[in-house]
């Protein structure tokens, strides 16, 4: 089956630099995607990475490494508005279904 | 607006009840999924339709259903309903690609009294 772990909280500072780490187990890989949560708000897309290495997007990054089926994503110039839970998900299984299963979430507090 | 369409927003009702959740998915994309979020917990996987077929399973009780329209649209129909299934149901759809992600529903929460 799949797995991912990731921290349940994480507690930065306005204006400073958050990573949420992501270890995964999976059958098959076929990439590792971040999603935002705010409260009582439908998840957004963030990221999706195949590949090792850093993908960039604005004030958000995210990184792979499929050997140590690890990832994380990275929040630089915390704005209070990043407050919210942070998912990582994988494509669940070898089938041809792009069913994703989600990791139980990291509540991101950033604090004046 | 996201593109998915999910009604309704909320939904009060009583033990052992059967409702039915909607679900329009975001125009040309043909998978639609079924999750469910109870408080302050993950996404749970409930069950994928494509194209009107069913395409992956999850934990899903027996005494919830889905089907897919030939419009596309989804229904997800839960009965018998108890306590315990209070929670937020999203719907998502997808393209063919995991690269562009899912593009979820605002949610319905379904309150069980």
């Amino acid at each position: 089956g799949q797995s991912l772990e990731q921290p349940s909280e994480v507690t930065a500072v306005e204006g400073a630099i958050v990573q949420i780490n992501c270890t995964y187990q999976t059958s098959g890989f076929y990439g590792l995607s971040w999603y935002q949560q705010h409260d009582g708000g439908a998840p957004t897309f963030l990221s999706y990475n195949a590949l090792d290495g850093l993908e960039e997007t604005g004030r958000f990054s995210s990184f792979l490494s499929r050997s140590d089926s690890y990832g994380y994503l990275l929040l630089q110039e915390l704005q209070m508005k990043d407050s919210a839970s942070y998912f990582c998900a994988v494509k669940g299984g070898k089938d041809s279904s792009y069913k994703l299963i989600f990791g139980s979430g990291t509540r991101l507090l950033v604090r004046p | 607006d996201s593109g998915v369409t999910q009604t309704p927003k909320h939904l009060i009702t009583a033990t052992g009840q059967r409702v039915t959740l909607r679900c329009s998915p975001r125009s040309g994309d043909l998978s639609v999924y079924w999750y469910q979020q109870s408080l302050d917990q993950g996404l749970q996987f409930l069950i994928q339709y494509y194209n009107g077929e069913e395409r992956a399973k999850g934990n899903i009780l027996e005494r919830f259903s889905a089907q897919q329209f030939p419009d596309l649209h989804s229904e997800l129909n839960l009965s018998s309903l108890e306590l315990g299934d209070s929670a937020l149901y999203f719907c998502a759809s997808s393209g063919r690609q995991l690269s562009y992600g899912y593009t979820f529903g605002s949610g319905t929460r379904l309150t069980v009294v």
